[in-house]
């Protein structure tokens, strides 16, 4: 069964520093997907990683995978108040997602 | 492009009592998931169909839950009888295909009092 574990959970930090959410799955995946979800909101596509090494970079965030360490990175530059939100990451291939439990993101001014 | 339509958005009904949910994913893609979010927690699986099939169903409670895709297309899952533990966003997903990218509609967010 495979299992997806993010930490931290929760994370509050303040606007221009930057921090790193971690993601681990247990077993041999196909792809790496990351999530955003704002209150109340649905599920908005952030990167979709798909081989050991890749790396994806959009505004702020970037992703990248290391299939071998079964772990992925969030990485946040210089936060700011709009990237708010719970992440999530969740691994699968042909049977749908499993995903991890989020990190809660609180940036503060 | 049309997103993904879910429906209702919001449902507040009695244990015991039955509800459906109904989805309309986007055009063309053949496969549908149907997820549960209970609050504080990520998405887990419920049922995946490939166009009017089902591929894998193995975390739907079957004795109270059920979900059919006619046609391929449009989808339901219904809750009969529902329980408190059942309440819950119910998000559906479509992708182009099973190893393609999901695309998840707004939810239906039932409450069971």
């Amino acid at each position: 069964e495979l299992k997806v574990e993010q930490n931290p959970l929760f994370l509050s930090m303040q606007e221009g520093k930057n921090y790193t959410i971690y993601c681990n799955y247990s077993t041999t995946s196909d792809r790496l997907y990351w999530y955003r979800q704002d209150p109340g909101k649905s599920l908005e596509s952030l990167f979709v990683l798909l081989s050991n090494g890749a790396v994806k970079q959009e505004g702020r965030l970037m992703a990248s995978l290391d299939t071998k360490a079964r772990l992925s990175t969030l990485h946040i530059t210089a936060a700011v108040h709009d990237l708010s939100a719970t992440y999530f990451c969740a691994s699968g291939g042909a049977d749908g997602l499993t995903f991890g439990k989020g990190t809660h993101l609180i940036i503060q001014p | 492009e049309a997103g993904v339509a879910q429906s209702p958005r919001y449902k507040i009904i009695e244990k015991r009592q039955s509800v459906a949910f109904w989805c309309n994913p986007i055009s063309g893609h053949a496969t549908l998931y149907w997820y549960q979010q209970i609050l504080g927690q990520g998405p887990k699986l419920l049922i995946q169909f490939q166009n009017n099939g089902v591929v894998d169903d193995s975390q739907l409670p079957k004795d109270r839950f059920s979900a059919e895709r006619l046609k391929g297309v449009d989808s339901t899952l219904k809750i009969q009888p529902a329980k408190l533990e059942d309440s819950a966003v119910y998000l559906c997903a479509s992708s182009y295909g099973t190893y393609y990218e999901q695309y998840f509609g707004p939810g239906t967010r039932l409450t069971v009092t």
